[in-house]
């Protein structure tokens, strides 16, 4: 069992549709990451939330901070083709001697068709 | 683009050989990660380090072991490969808090 749970794992829409992925845990995180990463390539930051109820928007991405901060969302608005990638979030743990612990979701396989 | 160079990129190894992958960085962060990466599964943690000599366990540790003798260097270990191994290795590093990770371009290790 991940401590990240995200969902969906697989994620197929047409170009123009409305998305949302989620990252649920049963713990508490100081920060959550939103990573995109591409085949043959490591994981690109997108952002970093870090206070409870944080909304972040990057043009057509809004991601959401939990006000627990025990979860995470990341909605796309009018998907584009651009869009297709694998979609993974990261947390690093609150309190504890793990601090710098930095640990990942099973991530969203998106495909976006033209 | 950050500097972190993994290295060997490609491996193919015989079960129960010894296998260690490289991750050097240039830019003085102080965390190092090592991560598997499989289908379904995200980025699974093996280890990871918060300074020289200073290493900790992560989800998936059993059968790697890892050293960091200085700062720049992160070593794992696969002291008696098995197939259950065979995955793409990524090494992370980051400064303290919330700062970003900076991956490798990844090891592709094959175990047969």
């Amino acid at each position: 069992t991940q401590l990240l749970e995200q969902s969906p794992q697989f994620l197929s829409i047409q170009e123009g549709e409305n998305l949302t992925v989620y990252c649920n845990s049963s713990s508490v995180f100081s920060s959550l990451q939103w990573y995109r990463q591409e085949p043959g390539e490591g994981p690109v930051l997108l952002v970093t939330v870090v206070t409870g109820g944080e909304v972040k928007k990057l043009k057509r991405l809004t991601f959401q901070f939990g006000d627990a901060r025990k979860d995470s969302s990341l909605h796309i608005t009018a998907a584009q083709t651009g869009d297709t990638g694998l979609y993974l979030c990261a947390g690093r743990r609150a309190g504890g001697t793990s601090y710098g612990k930095l640990t990942f979701g099973q991530g969203t396989i998106l495909t976006v068709h033209p | 683009d950050a500097g972190i160079t993994q290295s060997p990129r490609h491996k193919v190894t015989e079960t129960g050989t010894p296998v260690t992958l490289r991750c050097h960085q240039t830019e003085n962060h102080r965390y190092m990660y090592w991560y598997r990466q499989d289908p379904g599964h995200g980025l699974r943690l093996i280890h990871y380090s918060y300074g020289v000599k200073d290493t900790d366990k992560g989800e998936v540790s059993d059968g790697y072991s890892v050293s960091r003798s200085k700062t720049e260097d992160f070593l794992l270990t696969l002291e008696s490969a098995t197939s259950s191994q065979t995955s793409v290795y990524f090494c992370a590093i980051s400064e303290v808090g919330y700062t970003e990770a900076f991956f490798g371009q990844g090891t592709r290790l094959t175990v047969v």
